[in-house]
């Protein structure tokens, strides 16, 4: 069974610019989580699809969006990104959310110079 | 209410010791309590995770300990590693609604020959 897969690994961006990150998951998960990793704040959230519906949202700025498709995949959108965008940004899959188990991918690190 | 406590920070322990990472939380609605592990440039993997009806779970070196009553749990590792140096993430999500998991800041841990 193929894992979560996340692209591209890594990006680099320039502040100002806009950027999509895509999740897929593992085949029959509905649940799509997507997390931000830093040093500093750890794994914060922010937000779920399931079945194309955003169903939790962290605080983070309405600068961060999300979707999801028919086919659960799932992309995450960051405009205007700022220097302090720069991290780790993790999607999870599960096949309800909650309380299942919650699959990584390896991440797509974004570098905003 | 939401949040997860957890400690130490960091964590050293020599080869074939045990490594003890403790979590707490306040909201007594938790009712999935998973462990993740974390190694340098890779998403986080699921551990072992535990639901408060047991008290203590065992899955080869690793153990979670559970008590309810005080609101905490903490993972043991046996005969430490130098392979189990990473970082390791406790949290916890409510089963009767599709919340978000929350994860606790993160323990590193580095195993000693």
């Amino acid at each position: 069974k193929a894992g979560v897969t996340q692209t591209p690994r890594y990006l680099i961006k320039t502040r100002g610019q806009q950027v999509t990150l895509s999740c897929s998951p593992i085949s029959g998960h509905r649940s799509v989580s997507w997390y931000q990793q830093t040093p500093g704040q750890g794994l914060q959230f922010l937000f779920e699809y399931f079945s194309e519906t955003q169903r939790n949202k962290g605080n983070f700025p309405g600068r961060f969006s999300g979707r999801q498709f028919s086919n659960s995949r799932s992309e995450m959108n960051v405009s205007t990104l700022e220097l302090g965008d720069s991290a780790l940004y993790l999607c999870a899959s599960s096949t309800q959310g909650g309380s299942t188990e919650a699959f990584f991918g390896q991440g797509t690190r974004l570098t905003v110079v | 209410q939401q949040q997860v406590k957890q400690s130490p920070q960091s964590l050293i322990v020599q080869k074939g010791g045990i490594s003890i990472i403790n979590c707490a939380y306040e909201n007594t609605a938790f009712d999935y309590f998973p462990w993740y592990q974390q190694f340098p440039g890779k998403g986080p993997a699921l551990l072992i995770a535990i639901r408060p009806d047991v008290s203590e779970k065992k899955e080869g070196r690793f153990t979670i300990s559970f008590n309810k009553s005080a609101k905490q749990f903490s993972l043991h590792i046996m005969d430490s590693q130098p392979g189990d140096s990473a970082t390791y993430f406790c949290a916890a999500s409510r089963g009767t609604s599709y919340d978000k998991v929350i994860f606790g800041p993160g323990t590193s841990l580095s195993v000693i020959p």
